[in-house]
């Protein structure tokens, strides 16, 4: 089954104790990329990563690093955790390739991340 | 200025009725898609629609369709025949520039909260 899986699903933690939320996609997409979702604010891209081993920030980056080493993998790191990056993260993927117009992004589940 | 604004914050409808969600964007690209995900409670995004800003007809997927207005700058999203399953959150969002080419990020608006009544 095509997917975009993360994990872990939920994850409560402590300020400062680094975390990392994993994201794998099985469908061999190009483009990946990380988002978090805030009531009242609705999605906003954090990074991307356009092939292996190219990342860039997006709209909200600080406080969050990614990695591309695998076309399939795109992990989100929270080096030092605070309680303002509570939210619902979702990674997403789509083909990047040229000719698909419509090239809609495909999202994992979500995971909820808690920082008392 | 909000480039994906959706005024609705919630909304209810009585089932089996269609139901119009607005959605207006702002870009100054000649390119761009709008894109509809549907959020219900258990939190995944679903995708459930797409218009291309070239696109002459309006987009259309079973019983949802696309009301594109493109120069009042305007992407309704109209569900027909609303079911109980259709309770959600639905999110209008939009590319900017062409695809496959740079950053495919996807600018969303705030959502907006359908309750379908029995």
């Amino acid at each position: 089954e095509a997917q975009v899986t993360q994990n872990p699903r939920y994850l409560i933690t402590v300020t400062g104790k680094k975390l990392t939320v994993t994201c794998s996609q099985n469908m061999n997409h190009e483009y990946m990329s990380w988002y978090r979702q805030d009531p009242g604010l609705g999605l906003r891209q954090i990074y991307y990563s356009m092939n292996v081993e190219v990342t860039d920030k997006g709209d909200v980056p600080e406080g969050y690093k990614v990695s591309r080493k695998e076309k399939r993998n795109f992990p989100l790191i929270l080096e030092s955790p605070s309680p303002n990056q509570t939210s619902l993260y979702f990674c997403a993927s789509s083909t990047g390739l040229a000719g698909v117009p419509r090239d809609e992004q495909f999202f994992g589940p979500g995971t909820r991340l808690t920082v008392l | 200025a909000q480039k994906i604004t959706q005024t609705q914050p919630g909304m209810f409808v009585q089932e089996k009725e269609a139901v119009t969600l607005d959605c207006t964007y702002d870009t100054s690209d000649q390119s761009y898609g709008l894109f509809w995900y549907k959020q219900p409670s258990s939190g995944e995004m679903i995708f459930l629609i797409y218009q291309g800003s070239y696109d002459e007809q309006n987009a259309t997927e079973g019983r949802y369709s696309l009301n594109f207005q493109k120069a009042r700058k305007s992407a309704n999203l109209v569900i027909s025949a609303s079911q109980l399953g259709d309770s959600a959150m639905y999110f209008c969002a939009m590319r900017e520039g062409e695809a496959n080419f740079g950053n495919e990020k996807l600018t969303f608006g705030t959502g907006t909260r359908l309750t379908i009544i029995p």
